[in-house]
């Protein structure tokens, strides 16, 4: 899987909207872009995944460049328990279904 | 709650002792993952399940270490002799094998080796 790169923190004020950037210059044709939180002391969340187009669910929007080298996750109001660890992944899936390779994060920090 | 369910969510044990950990994932998931992860990283892939065969192990997983999903249910980690270095979050992750690919996972159990 390819590697990404982020931020290691980003703060953000309670409702309005956390960007979370992401690079992937290396990521392949297969590959999507997987994001995941992870809240203090709890397991990773799955958020939102894309291969080119963007995608919005009830939780965030993906925005991937066209030349799929870096993607942005946007959280339309943050709120204070949008405060975690974001985590950017570049997932091929096949064989590989589940098996996710973690980077460092960002640490988004959603303050009043 | 039907989600992936850990337990103990906590251990601390003595140098040397044995641990087993119990995962019990969403009951319709194909696959099953262990992942490990220290204070300040993100986590970091062991070993991973299809039914009850064990299809991937990482090289993380020293010989100390076993797992098991002998009915392709729930699933054990254990960690004979634990070390000081043992000590971190494990989590359990289970998927489908088709069609939605995201990967739930479980609250984890903390180890503390003293």
């Amino acid at each position: 899987d390819a590697k990404t790169t982020q931020p290691p923190s980003m703060d953000c004020a309670e409702g309005r909207a956390a960007n979370l950037p992401c690079n992937h210059s290396t990521i392949s044709g297969n590959e999507y872009v997987y994001w995941y939180r992870q809240i203090h002391s709890q397991g990773p969340q799955y958020i939102i995944h894309g291969l080119k187009n963007n995608e919005t669910n009830e939780m965030a929007s993906l925005i991937i460049t066209e030349d799929r080298k870096s993607s942005t996750l946007i959280l339309p109001h943050a709120t204070l328990r949008d405060t975690a660890v974001y985590y950017c992944i570049a997932y091929a899936g096949g064989t590989s279904y589940g098996k996710l390779t973690f980077g460092q994060g960002t640490i988004l920090t959603v303050h009043p | 709650d039907t989600g992936v369910s850990q337990d103990p969510r906590h251990k601390i044990t003595k140098r040397g002792q044995n641990v087993t950990f119990r995962c019990d994932p969403i009951s319709e998931h194909n696959r099953l993952y262990w992942y490990r992860q220290t204070l300040g990283q993100g986590p970091e892939f062991l070993t991973y399940f299809q039914n009850e065969a064990q299809l991937e192990k990482s090289r993380l997983l020293s010989d100390r270490f076993s797992a098991e999903r002998p009915k392709g249910s729930f699933s054990t980690l254990e960690i004979q002799r634990t070390e000081q270095g043992d000590s971190a979050m494990y989590l359990c992750a289970s998927s489908l094998v088709f069609g939605n690919t995201e990967a739930f996972f479980g609250q984890g159990t903390r180890l503390t080796v003293v």
